[in-house]
């Protein structure tokens, strides 16, 4: 079976800070990988996915990702945030079908 | 594009009673839609995958009898709450993969949920 872990839980960073979303999965064949976002009082939204070619991938309001195959990882990361990236971060693997397992969800607060 | 939507937003209803959630894919076909649940401050399950024509998969430990799922065209899907208890209250999401794409690689739009209380 697969599964995600996303160790982080809890997020406070300043605006223009750096941000890196941890992301690991268990699956012993090809995965497609996910990161949705959910701000509050709003639906799960699709940020960016990898299904192969460059494991360096950028997806919409500046995040990107990297797919490292070696370390079943696949952080999320954006140099600057702002405020408005206030939201919960979902990361999620798809193993095998059209079957989505999510993480637990990281929570960021981006102060001003 | 890619939009899908959630009828009712939100839900309160009394024990014993029944409750039924549409759930519906506005500009695209969708062959398979899953339906999840997800409790507060906690991860989206998946409850079980709906595909149009055939019977619903559903995930082990979700009540097929309770928990019951219809997807009659390709632009709807329907769970149905049956005799609906408060251990059940919990925020119920849709979500759909465009039809005809390569298996495994469907991207999921989600709908925004519908929050179900039951008294």
């Amino acid at each position: 079976a697969q599964s995600v872990s996303q160790h982080n839980h809890h997020v406070i960073l300043s605006e223009a800070a750096s941000l890196e979303l941890g992301c690991n999965y268990s699956y012993g064949g090809t995965v497609n990988l996910f990161w949705y976002v959910q701000y509050p009082g709003q639906h799960l939204q699709l940020l960016l996915k990898y299904f192969s070619g460059d494991p360096l991938v950028k997806g919409i309001k500046g995040f990107e990702a990297e797919f490292i195959k070696s370390k079943f990882s696949f952080n999320l990361r954006k140099p600057s945030v702002q405020w408005s990236d206030t939201a919960e971060y979902f990361c999620a693997v798809n193993g095998g079908g059209n079957k989505l397992t999510f993480g637990t969800g990281t929570q960021l607060k981006v102060e001003l | 594009g890619a939009v899908v939507s959630q009828h009712p937003s939100w839900v309160i209803c009394k024990s014993g009673t029944s409750v039924k959630i549409e759930c519906r894919s506005l500009d695209f076909q969708a062959t398979t839609m899953f339906w999840y649940r997800q409790f507060p401050k906690q991860s989206l399950m998946l409850m079980a995958t709906s595909n149009e024509g055939s019977k619903a998969t559903y995930e082990q430990g979700v009540e097929k009898d309770k928990f019951l799922i219809n997807h009659a065209s390709l632009t709807l899907s329907t769970l149905t709450v049956t005799s609906a208890h408060p251990e059940d209250s919990s925020f119920y999401i849709c979500s759909a993969g465009e039809s005809g794409r390569a298996w495994g690689t469907d991207t999921q739009y989600f709908g925004p949920g519908t929050r179900l209380t039951v008294l």
